[in-house]
């Protein structure tokens, strides 16, 4: 959608190496979140953002941490990165209940 | 707590069949059912939804129905193509929150 952009759009990188994914969204809107799609499980929800410097966890927080200092950017970090990390990460914001999420168009992370 | 359950793929058509992918959910309240569909290396997009009961979602030939009756948002379509090869998703908002919950997925492809 272009209304959030994830960057990068692909990485490599290695076992034990801090990463870094950003998500810019340019329509204002307060809830944000980051998922993981891996085969067999569909989306699972990392970590969301409903304002400036307020997250909470999903329901696979483990080994990520994010920060929201901008209401347009939420950022996603891996602290050490695992191969169990390699996925598509999705980025997501909230519309409304009659509308549902955006999302970005993903990072493809491989952790080699 | 809500949960969204679909047919498990994949599902393999020809060209002009009729597609039924299967959706139930579990929820509390007065949920909005979503149907998501997400092509190859992009990010999901929303297909249709529907905010109650007996509404019918529609777009680009697919509709689904919110039965409240049968817990139910079955997708349809009369005649596929090949470009509606896609990955689709069944998810569900509760109106008391922002929490969205999305189904497994199931992969269509459509043969020529």
């Amino acid at each position: 959608d272009a209304g959030i952009t994830q960057s990068p759009r692909h990485k490599v990188t290695e076992t034990g190496t801090p990463v870094t994914l950003r998500c810019h969204q340019t329509e204002n809107h307060r809830y944000m979140y980051w998922y993981r799609q891996d085969p067999g499980h569909g989306l699972r929800l990392i970590h969301y953002s409903y304002g400036v410097k307020d997250t909470d966890k999903g329901e696979v927080s483990d080994g990520y941490s994010v920060s929201r200092s901008k209401t347009e950017d939420f950022l996603l970090t891996l602290e050490s990165a695992t191969s169990s990390q390699t996925s598509v990460y999705f980025c997501a914001t909230w519309q409304g209940a009659n509308y549902g999420y955006t999302f970005g168009s993903g990072t493809r992370l491989t952790v080699v | 707590g809500n949960s969204v359950t679909q047919m498990e793929g994949p599902v393999t058509l020809s060209e002009e069949a009729f597609l039924t992918i299967n959706c139930t959910y579990t929820a509390t309240g007065y949920p909005s059912l979503f149907w998501y569909v997400q092509y190859p290396g992009e990010g999901l997009q929303l297909l249709l939804k529907a905010t109650k009961a007996d509404d019918k979602g529609s777009n680009k030939g697919f509709e689904a129905t919110y039965r409240k009756e049968t817990t139910s948002f079955h997708l349809e379509k009369g005649s596929v193509q090949v470009s509606d090869s896609a990955v689709y998703f069944c998810a569900l908002s509760d109106s008391n929150n922002n929490d969205m919950r999305f189904g497994a997925g199931t992969r269509l492809t459509v043969k020529p």
